[in-house]
């Protein structure tokens, strides 16, 4: 399917463990960004990535990992998961360039921290 | 002080009236500005997007952005039950990051 996909959709861990979240594009778009979305805090960015082997920080990088060894895979690691961290993940993409510096965000992955 | 404000609602009104919704910015070096559309439990999606200060109007949509004051509106007119969704504004610097910053999003509710 075309477009960008998040997986799993749910998710339930228990302190402690590790957690990947993936991300999924079709497009080859250039960017990547893990956002997370809280009640009270709108949506906040993780990291991005600028292309392959690119990561930057954003907002909220604590406690988090990324990688991106392909252009069409940007997976999020929670290295040891937190109750702070309970929260809907949201993935985007866009092209570099373009007018409308349009972001195209996944379905969402609920995840929840016991 | 963040650098986008949003006032998270929530919002409610009946079926055919106008909504106005609104943000304020702190960062004058803004050029873009956008606002998303939030379904329950779905992404964001693009909305409408305008380039510095001025109006758009897409349908029964219209976004304006003043620059002086800086000020971020969207209007909708006849506003309908599937308008009912959360709204996100969001802002971007030219040639600059290319990290949108958000509001928090205003849930509006269209009764029937």
């Amino acid at each position: 399917d075309a477009g960008i996909t998040q997986s799993p959709r749910y998710k339930i861990t228990e302190t402690g463990r590790q957690v990947t979240l993936m991300c999924h594009q079709t497009w080859s778009h250039s960017y990547m960004f893990w956002y997370r979305q809280d009640l009270g805090h709108g949506l906040r960015l993780i990291y991005y990535s600028a292309a392959a082997d690119i990561t930057d920080k954003g907002e909220v990088p604590d406690g988090y990992v990324v990688s991106r060894s392909k252009t069409e895979n940007f997976p999020l690691t929670l290295e040891s998961a937190t109750r702070s961290q309970t929260s809907v993940y949201f993935c985007a993409s866009r092209t570099s360039g373009g007018a409308s510096n349009e972001q195209f965000f996944g379905p969402g992955t609920r995840l929840t921290v016991l | 002080q963040k650098e986008v404000e949003q006032d998270p609602g929530p919002l409610s009104v009946p079926e055919g009236a106008i909504v106005s919704l609104n943000c304020t910015y702190s960062n004058s070096a803004f050029q873009y500005f956008m606002w998303y559309r939030q379904y329950s439990r779905k992404g964001p999606e693009l909305l409408m997007y305008t380039y510095s200060s001025g109006n758009k109007e897409d349908g029964r949509f219209t976004a304006q952005v003043d620059k002086s004051s800086k000020y971020i509106s969207l209007f909708i007119r006849d506003s309908q039950p599937s308008d009912s969704a959360t709204y996100l504004c969001a802002t971007l610097t030219q040639g600059g990051s290319e990290k949108l910053v958000f509001g928090k999003g205003t849930k509006l509710t269209v009764n029937p």
